[in-house]
C-alpha cells in the first residue's frame, strides 16, 4: 500500500523563526517520486519540488531546503526565516508504479505571524 | 506559457443535478489529471487522460466521468449531484512526472 503520513496539522511560527515540515512515506515501489505542494488561502497548489527515489541528494533553494532520507522513508521540507507570505498549507505527495497518480499526504497548515 | 486553466471558479448546483468542468492544460502537454479536495479526505485521484483516453482511475463512482479532446482540454462531469460532492475539483497538466495546478472550482451542492 501507498501511503504519505503528515503528522503535523498546525505549526505557528513567528516571522523569521526556521520551521521543519515532517513527511513519512511508504511505498513498496523502487521508483518514486516524493513532491511538495503549496496551497495559499488562493486554493491553486504550486509546485515547490520534486525528487526521485534514486537522488538522495538533499537541495536548498533560497528559503527552502529540502531532506530526504530513504533510510527512515522521509522527506521533510524547512523554511528558513519564515515570512509571513509563507503562510500556506504545505502538501507531501507520492507518485510510485507507473502511473501519474499522486497519493497525498492531509497536509500542514503552517500559520506565519508578524 | 499560459498555466493551467480552469472554468468556472465557482458553481452552485443543486442535489440531482449535473456538472461539467473544464480543464485546459499548459500547451504542449498531454496528460490531465483530476482530483477532488475536501476538508475530510482532503486530496484524492479521479482520473488521469493522456492523448484522449482514459489511463487511470481513482476509486469514484460512475457518477463521476471525465473525457479528453484531441487540443488536449479535458472535461470532467458529475451526475446526479449528493450533497459530500462540495469540493474544490483541481486540474493538473502534466509533463514528465511534475504536475501543474489549476486555481480549481469550488462546486457547492446544496
Amino acid at each position: 500500500a501507498q501511503k504519505v503520513t503528515q503528522a503535523q496539522t498546525e505549526i505557528s511560527v513567528v516571522e523569521k523563526e526556521d520551521v521543519t515540515l515532517d513527511c513519512v512515506y511508504e511505498t513498496r515501489d523502487t521508483t518514486y517520486y516524493l513532491f511538495w505542494y503549496k496551497q495559499p488561502p488562493s486554493g491553486e497548489l504550486v509546485f515547490l519540488i520534486r525528487r526521485n527515489s534514486f537522488d538522495e541528494q538533499n537541495e536548498i533553494s533560497g528559503r527552502y531546503s529540502w531532506n530526504f532520507q530513504k533510510s527512515t522513508s522521509s522527506f521533510n521540507f524547512t523554511i528558513t526565516a519564515s515570512q509571513v507570505v509563507d503562510s500556506a498549507v504545505y502538501f507531501c505527495a507520492l507518485n510510485a508504479g507507473n502511473n501519474r497518480k499522486l497519493i497525498w499526504g492531509l497536509g500542514t497548515s503552517l500559520a506565519v505571524n508578524p | 506559457k499560459a498555466g493551467v486553466t480552469q472554468t468556472p471558479r465557482y458553481l452552485i448546483k443543486t442535489r440531482g443535478q449535473q456538472v461539467t468542468l473544464s480543464c485546459s492544460p499548459i500547451s504542449g502537454h498531454r496528460s490531465v489529471s483530476w482530483y477532488q479536495q475536501t476538508p475530510g479526505q482532503g486530496l484524492q485521484f479521479l482520473f488521469e487522460y493522456f492523448s484522449e483516453t482514459q489511463r487511470n482511475k481513482g476509486n469514484f463512482p460512475g457518477r463521476f466521468s471525465g473525457r479528453q479532446f484531441s487540443n488536449s482540454r479535458s472535461e470532467m462531469n458529475v451526475s446526479t449531484l449528493e450533497l459530500g460532492d462540495s469540493a474544490l475539483y483541481l486540474c493538473a497538466s502534466t509533463q514528465g512526472s511534475e504536475q501543474y495546478f489549476g486555481p480549481g472550482t469550488r462546486l457547492t451542492v446544496t
